[in-house]
């Protein structure tokens, strides 16, 4: 069974920094393109950033580019997402999400999520 | 950016009664558009991929269509358990992007 688990979110201080964690399982995780999704309490969905699967293409959303770092480590089965400088509009539920592929648009299993909440 | 519109808002329908969601492109993103579901409190389930194919155990009910700048998801015959908020989101450039949203209720 197909499992991501988020961690390492909470309540930070505007400018502080934070790191998030997905731990995954029942896939082989060094085969697939990870993402990180993020909504804000009561809003729609947010893309924030992309990695291939052997860390060769990253990409950002520009409202977090510069300030936030997406990264994995296959041995450890595991995608972070390096966060500083971080705003008030940062706070949300941060979803890490399984990417179907280069040729299939769609992310196909997506971890509970963890909130941050940016504030002080 | 590609801006992806979804309409109605809102969409009020009776359990029975068929639903048609709209995601409008600002430009072609050819067939590279996914459909979710998001229910409260949960995270969105993938619906459809690449326009028209349906994910793995997502019931026959669900269909959607299109391609280019216009998007159709279908649901035949609605049940009480999708009643939801549903998303469109493209792959075709990056950054992806969503729909803003549009909330399936009760009638």
């Amino acid at each position: 069974e197909v499992q991501l688990v988020e961690s390492g979110g909470g309540l930070v201080q505007p400018g502080g920094s934070l790191r998030l964690s997905c731990a995954a399982s029942g896939f082989t995780f060094s085969s697939y393109s990870m993402n990180w999704v993020r909504q804000a309490p009561g809003k729609g969905l947010e893309w924030v950033s992309y990695i291939s699967s052997s860390s060769s293409t990253i990409y950002y959303a520009d409202s977090v580019k510069g300030r936030f770092t997406i990264s994995r480590d296959n041995a450890k089965n595991s995608l972070y997402l390096q966060m500083n400088s971080l705003r008030d509009e940062d706070t949300a539920v941060y979803y890490c999400a399984r990417d179907l592929g280069i040729a299939a648009a769609g992310f196909d299993y997506w971890g509970q999520g963890t909130l941050v909440t940016v504030s002080s | 950016e590609i801006v992806l519109t979804q309409s109605p808002a809102t969409l009020s329908l009776s359990p029975g009664e068929r639903a048609t969601l709209s995601c409008r492109a600002s430009q072609s993103v050819s067939s590279y558009l996914a459909w979710y579901q998001q229910k409260p409190g949960q995270a969105p389930r993938l619906l459809i991929y690449d326009a028209s194919n349906r994910a793995t155990g997502i019931p026959a009910r669900f269909s959607g269509s299109g391609s280019g700048t216009d998007f159709t998801l279908t649901i035949s015959s609605l049940e009480p358990e999708d009643f939801a908020v549903y998303y469109c989101q493209q792959r075709s450039n990056w950054p992806s992007t969503f729909g803003q949203g549009t909330k399936l209720e009760i009638k």
